[in-house]
């Protein structure tokens, strides 16, 4: 069964340092979403993007992130300037297309920010 | 807004004992969908269940059951015969039925209930 696909699986970063976590998405999927979820708490929303360019993000997701879809098949989130409170496992899920389809997630990227 | 409540933060049964997980939601929309997501100790979240807000139906599945009254807005969840390999943390979520932007699809997730199951 098709997969998503997130790199690395672990990421140790200083603080202040940019950090990019990657994704594949499902091959013939098109909507594509972040999720961070900081140690013991719920999952949040960050942003979901589609056609080139992001439908919704949360207020979490300030000018310090941001995504890109360089190619046909990676789907990235860039942390500029981490923080210590940016340490959280980042998910990343996709769907085929629009309508509450369930989403796919990754195994996640777990980023710890020393 | 949406919002996903899950008072129990910690359920810890023994084997083969019947286990339910409490979902209560918040929205005024009237077209949604609902979800149940398991978080093992690895860590990944793997998708269980979809309920939209027009069936009632109770759906079972194995040893896993769901419970959908929209009277109370909720959406809870049942381990029968509980095994050790549902030890887990489960997530209960929630999507409107129209993204006001198109693709905008977000999970609203509550703040999960951590199984453990004890043999």
């Amino acid at each position: 069964e098709p997969e998503v696909t997130q790199t690395p699986s672990h990421q140790v970063t200083q603080m202040g340092q940019e950090v990019i976590l990657r994704c594949v998405p499902i091959s013939n999927h098109l909507y594509f979403y972040w999720y961070r979820q900081i140690l013991g708490q719920k999952v949040e929303f960050l942003v979901s993007f589609y056609n080139n360019e992001i439908s919704e993000k949360s207020e979490i997701f300030d000018d310090q992130f941001s995504v890109e879809r360089p190619d046909g098949s990676n789907f990235t989130l860039k942390i500029r300037s981490t923080k210590l409170e940016d340490s959280a496992m980042y998910f990343c899920a996709s769907t085929p297309g629009t309508g509450p389809q369930p989403q796919h997630f990754g195994d996640g990227t777990r980023l710890s920010i020393l | 807004a949406q919002k996903v409540t899950q008072a129990q933060t910690e359920i810890s049964v023994v084997e083969k004992e019947d286990v339910t997980l409490d979902c209560v939601y918040e929205t005024r929309d009237t077209t949604y969908y609902l979800f149940w997501y398991k978080q093992p100790p690895s860590g990944e979240l793997v998708f269980l269940i979809r309920r939209n807000s027009f069936d009632e139906q109770n759906e079972i599945s194995g040893r896993y059951s769901w419970n959908f009254q929209k009277s109370t807005s909720s959406f809870n969840f049942t381990i029968t015969a509980s095994q050790v390999v549902d030890s887990a943390v489960y997530f209960c979520a929630l999507i409107l039925g129209r993204g006001r932007i198109q693709g905008a699809q977000k999970l609203v997730f509550g703040q999960g209930t951590r199984l453990t199951i004890n043999p």
